[in-house]
């Protein structure tokens, strides 16, 4: 069953303390993403990667991490400079469009973080 | 860089009206424009898109418009059901960025049976 599988679905985190989410596809897909999503603010770019070992800031990367060692897998490390992380990720991965711009995005269920 | 603003924020509408959701960007390079659905509790799902050679595109119930000179796009839904019931994103891609998709932020609809 093809899809991207994000996890641990629900994540508590002390002050201080960095965190990992997972995010792995077996779409075969060359690029993937890290959106941030907050009530009320849409869906916000953190990291892109178009392919295996290189990846790009997006829109609001300060305070987070990632790494892009294999094609199926492109995880979220927070860490503790990020002054707000209370929030729900979303991962997400793409056919790069063909010479036309971002084909369809595929979604993740979503890892939401609470800080304590 | 782009900035899209998408209004309203949240529609309400009997079930069987027609509802429609505007956007604008800012950018006169972006190129391709997708909406998202995103139901209660689940993932972001694309319903429509369009690219800036076309000004209109439909599929079924639901319609999206295009005007570049303006710089405006909007969803149309024609009779609506309770399933329609949720979240919608447009976003804007900027020509030659390939990836970088700015997101306005969502309109909540609700369809009252």
């Amino acid at each position: 069953d093809g899809g991207i599988t994000q996890s641990p679905k629900y994540l508590f985190r002390k002050e201080g303390q960095n965190v990992t989410l997972s995010c792995e596809q077996n779409l075969n897909h060359d690029a993937m993403y890290w959106y941030r999503q907050d009530p009320g603010q849409g869906l916000r770019l953190i990291y892109y990667s178009q392919i295996v070992n290189d990846f790009q800031k997006g829109d609001i990367a300060e305070g987070y991490s990632v790494s892009r060692e294999k094609k199926e897998s492109f995880p979220l490390t927070v860490t503790s400079a990020q002054k707000n992380p209370t929030a729900f990720y979303l991962c997400a991965s793409s056919i790069p469009g063909q010479g036309r711009g971002t084909g369809e995005l595929f979604f993740g269920e979503g890892s939401r973080l609470t800080v304590l | 860089g782009e900035n899209v603003e998408q209004h309203p924020s949240t529609l309400s509408v009997q079930e069987g009206d027609s509802a429609v959701i505007k956007c604008t960007y800012s950018d006169s390079a972006s190129n391709y424009f997708p909406w998202y659905k995103q139901e209660l509790g689940k993932r972001p799902q694309l319903i429509i898109d369009i690219r800036s050679n076309v000004g209109e595109k439909k599929d079924q119930r639901i319609a999206v418009t295009l005007n570049k000179t303006a710089k405006h796009f909007s969803l149309h839904i024609t009779e609506t059901q309770p399933e329609d019931s949720a979240v919608y994103f447009c976003a804007a891609l900027r020509g030659g960025s390939n990836y970088k998709l700015t997101f306005g932020k969502g309109t909540l609809l609700t369809v009252n049976p």
